[in-house]
């Protein structure tokens, strides 16, 4: 079974404030690693696919890094605001898996004014 | 384009029932995945639909079943409900030929609950 790890659960910030959060996946057998952006009531948002030890990854104000040799994926968020308040799930791809996609638990983050 | 749209929104059924979920992929795509997600969870993968076949199936009871139309829609079914079977189920759709690196897109989801 695959175990995907995602710290911290939960993140209160305030406004402005810049914050990071961590994905743990399985170090063997990777073919990629996906980040989603889900706030309530809408459907997941795609982010990043990341396929290559050492990618970074910018989409304005939020970033990602993947280490695959040691199975970790770093989420940066700089300078949050209250619309970046969402639950922020990885997926990880393994090798022979066609694209499924074993999800984190997620991280809920809330950005307070 | 209008994105991935799922059908009903919401849904009650009893325990024993049977429920048909239906999903429309994004323009263009080919795949079909079917996700559940239970509540403090996240999403676990069901199955995924490639060229109207089952390509691969997570850790789901036969009781969840599938299908893929020639254009490309999908319907989940599951029999026999269970209480345990309440949850949101989302659907994914992709292109098949770019793999596990595709960006998948998801619908908003069908919330159904059994009682």
């Amino acid at each position: 079974i695959l175990n995907v790890e995602q710290s911290p659960q939960s993140l209160h910030v305030q406004e402005g404030d810049s914050t990071n959060f961590t994905c743990s996946f399985p170090s063997s057998n990777f073919y990629a690693l996906h980040w989603y952006r889900w706030e309530t009531a809408k459907s997941p948002e795609a982010l990043f696919v990341m396929t290559l030890n050492g990618d970074e990854k910018k989409k304005g104000r939020i970033s990602a890094t993947l280490n695959t040799k040691e199975g970790y994926s770093y989420l940066y968020i700089k300078g949050s605001q209250p619309e970046d308040s969402a639950t922020y799930l990885c997926a990880f791809v393994g090798g022979t898996s066609y694209g499924k996609l074993t999800f984190g638990q997620g991280t809920i983050l809330t950005v307070h004014p | 384009d209008a994105g991935v749209t799922q059908s009903p929104t919401h849904l009650i059924k009893t325990r024993g029932q049977q429920v048909t979920l239906r999903c429309s992929p994004k323009s263009g795509h080919d795949t079909v995945s079917w996700y559940q997600q239970a509540l403090g969870q996240g999403p676990q993968f069901i199955f995924q639909y490639y060229e109207e076949e089952e390509r691969q199936r997570g850790n789901f009871p036969d009781r969840f079943s599938g299908h893929q139309f020639p254009n490309y829609s999908s319907e989940l079914n599951v029999n026999a409900l269970l209480l345990g079977d309440s949850a949101l189920y989302l659907c994914a759709s992709s292109l098949a030929a770019r793999g596990g690196g595709e960006t998948q897109y998801f619908g908003p989801g069908t919330r159904l609950l059994v009682l």
